[in-house]
């Protein structure tokens, strides 16, 4: 079936450090893939998205690569920030329906 | 512009008792999703609405059931309540129906069932 695997968290890292999340996806058509961010107490925030091979999304210093020859879509940031604590969760939609799916979700801790 | 607006944001249910979910989406988008987030199961998609009609629906009970009005707004309802079904039920809303379009999440509806 389809499905999205996220490496398991959670992660904690200094402010500054940078920072790599893997994601990797069943290579089944040509889904759109996608990152989003969970603050505690709130909804999910697309972070970032790209819809064919080779795409780079990239969004407030976030940025990730589709790479179709490894079926992957890791997400990396140069520089994290107290702030960028959260949940980050990978993701497909496929290409002829509309649901998402999603990761399991990683935890990023960043200390001061 | 305002985002997807999901109320009540919290819900406190007594098992067997039903309880409807509200979903006012992103003004002009016609896609809306529902999905449920538990520590357990993660994300897991229920069902998607678009113009009116049900265009998707994920492995849920029968006692999962939404629809979706005219003004693209949804509720989603789940009868006969389960401790189990104690989760954060999020709401997303898309323009239309298609690949590269991502969905605006809203901040969700807390249910605990007792």
């Amino acid at each position: 079936g389809n499905s999205v695997t996220q490496m398991e968290g959670p992660v904690t890292l200094s402010e500054e450090a940078f920072l790599t999340i893997n994601c990797t996806y069943t290579a089944t058509g040509y889904p759109s893939l996608f990152w989003y961010v969970q603050y505690p107490g709130e909804g999910l925030q697309l972070l970032l998205k790209a819809t064919k091979a080779d795409d780079k999304g990239s969004n407030k210093g976030f940025e990730a690569t589709y790479r179709k020859e490894t079926t992957s879509f890791h997400l990396e940031k140069g520089s994290v920030q107290v702030s960028d604590s959260a949940v980050y969760f990978c993701a497909r939609r496929e290409t002829s329906g509309s649901r998402l799916t999603f990761g399991e979700g990683t935890q990023l801790t960043v200390n001061p | 512009k305002a985002g997807v607006t999901q109320t009540p944001r919290y819900l406190i249910k007594t098992r067997g008792q039903q309880v409807t979910l509200s979903c006012s989406p992103i003004s002009g988008h016609r896609s809306v999703s529902w999905y449920q987030q538990t520590p357990g199961q993660g994300l897991q998609f229920l069902f998607e609405y678009f113009s009116e009609t049900q265009r998707n629906k994920g492995n849920f009970p029968g006692r999962f059931s939404g629809r979706q009005f005219s003004n693209s707004r949804s509720e989603m309802n789940v009868s006969t309540l389960e401790l189990g079904d104690s989760a954060l039920y999020l709401c997303a809303s898309s323009l239309e129906t298609g690949r590269r379009d991502g969905y605006t999440f809203g901040s969700g509806t807390r249910l605990t069932v007792v």
